[in-house]
């Protein structure tokens, strides 16, 4: 079956900083790929998506390219703010819009 | 943007009793929407797809008899956590597929979430 895998958290970095969070799928057929942002006690939020080979989804400076050949959509920013602390999950859908998978979620913290 | 609204964001409630949460799309129609369960630091689960004017389909290791999905109209769905316990305690959110209207991007659509505490 489908599957999200992306790496542990938490990820504890200084305002400025480059995020790398690493995300890596199987899937039948095409997927389409997301990621999505979930703020302390709220729901989640896409960020950003892909919905084919070589795309790339951006938002808010973030960046996630699919790789089809790798089986990842890695997410990346080359600056981050403390306003960017939160858990960021991986997602991708491949049996129609609705029914989602999800990766495991990774926390960021980002300090002053 | 489309909304995706759930009621209430928090509640408190006695074992042994019963907890509605409603979720609804504010400015689109929703044939289908979907229930998850997150656990502290976890992942989301998905629970179970809501169709309109039909039954819910629960996913495996979900019991059917206890959390009671209804899906009346095209906007609505309700999640109800009958005889609730202490290990019914999570987060729970729904989302919605906008299939129509100005949101009619195949994009889903989640809810702020439900926080259930069962004392």
């Amino acid at each position: 079956g489908d599957s999200v895998t992306q790496m542990e958290g938490p990820v504890t970095l200084s305002e400025e900083a480059f995020l790398t969070i690493n995300c890596t799928y199987t899937a039948t057929g095409y997927p389409s790929l997301f990621w999505y942002v979930q703020y302390p006690g709220e729901g989640l939020q896409l960020l950003l998506k892909a919905t084919k080979a070589d795309d790339k989804g951006s938002n808010k400076g973030f960046e996630a390219t699919y790789r089809k050949e790798t089986t990842s959509f890695h997410l990346e920013k080359g600056s981050v703010q403390v306003s960017d602390s939160a858990v960021y999950f991986c997602a991708l859908t491949s049996l129609g819009w609705g029914k989602f998978q999800f990766g495991a979620g990774t926390q960021v913290v980002v300090t002053p | 943007g489309a909304v995706v609204s759930q009621h209430p964001s928090r509640v408190i409630c006695k074992s042994g009793t019963s907890v509605k949460i409603e979720c609804r799309s504010l400015d689109f129609q929703a044939t289908t929407m979907f229930w998850y369960r997150q656990f502290p630091k976890q992942s989301l689960m998905l629970m179970a797809t809501s169709n309109e004017g039909s039954k819910a389909t629960y996913e495996q290791g979900v019991e059917k008899d206890k959390f009671l999905i209804n899906h009346a109209s095209l906007t609505l769905s309700t999640l109800t956590v009958t005889s609730a316990h202490p290990e019914d305690s999570s987060f729970y959110i729904c989302s919605a597929h906008a299939t129509s209207g100005r949101a009619g991007t195949g994009e889903l659509f989640f809810g702020e979430g439900s926080r259930l505490t069962v004392l």
